[in-house]
């Protein structure tokens, strides 16, 4: 079984903060996507990454920053929180094995900043 | 640009019923496309892929089916139960490797 895991499943953090949300695959994909998910907007795709040191923006990469130093790690990093970014962060992974370019979601990392 | 929809946003059937989710799709030149499940609070589940050769994907209760030239996919759950009610949400693969979501199906199965 595929299994994609998020740091926290709960964050309250406060407006200037900085803030790092990790994601963790235990399956050695290449493919590794950060979403946010607010209602009535859908998933909306931030950054992914290809491989390591590689990333490429998403649609809506303003305010966020990802690194991913180790295939297994890829981490969203808000340098300095606001209020608008108060939201649903779910983690994903492109897997291309047996079962051809499926998508596994981490269990998302509900954020709010006060 | 390709646009994912699924209507209705929410939906409450009786148990036991037979149920269609539908999700529609502009650009007909997809990779493939995914059904998922999203309870509350939760992560997305993955429930089934078709591959843009294939016709439909059959999972316990669940088959989705896919018309690449009508640009439609349908989720079909046989014999509902209250454990079905979830948000349900379809994805789209393009050519060129974007996955676009639908903004999904909340599902309410009344006991």
């Amino acid at each position: 079984d595929v299994k994609v895991t998020q740091s926290s499943r709960y964050l309250v953090k406060r407006t200037g903060e900085k803030v790092f949300l990790e994601c963790v695959q235990d399956m050695d994909h290449e493919n590794m996507f950060w979403y946010r998910q607010d209602p009535g907007l859908g998933l909306r795709l931030i950054y992914f990454s290809y491989d390591v040191k590689m990333k490429e923006k998403g649609d809506i990469p303003e305010g966020y920053s990802v690194s991913r130093e180790k295939k297994e790690r890829f981490s969203l990093i808000l340098e300095s929180a606001s209020t608008n970014q108060t939201s649903m962060y779910l983690c994903a992974i492109h897997h291309t094995g047996t079962s051809e370019n499926e998508q596994f979601f981490g269990p998302g990392t509900r954020l709010t900043v006060l | 640009k390709q646009e994912v929809t699924q209507i209705p946003a929410a939906l409450s059937v009786p148990e036991g019923e037979n149920l269609v989710l539908n999700c529609s799709f502009t650009d007909s030149a997809i990779y493939n496309l995914q059904w998922f499940r999203q309870d509350p609070g939760k992560g997305l589940t993955s429930l089934l892929l078709i591959q843009s050769s294939q016709r439909e994907q059959t999972s316990g209760r669940l088959n989705a089916s896919l018309d690449k030239s009508s640009g439609r996919s349908t989720l079909y759950i046989a014999a509902s139960q209250p454990g079905d009610s979830a948000t349900y949400l379809c994805a789209v693969k393009n050519r060129d490797d974007k996955i676009i979501f639908g903004k999904g199906t909340r599902l309410h199965i009344l006991p």
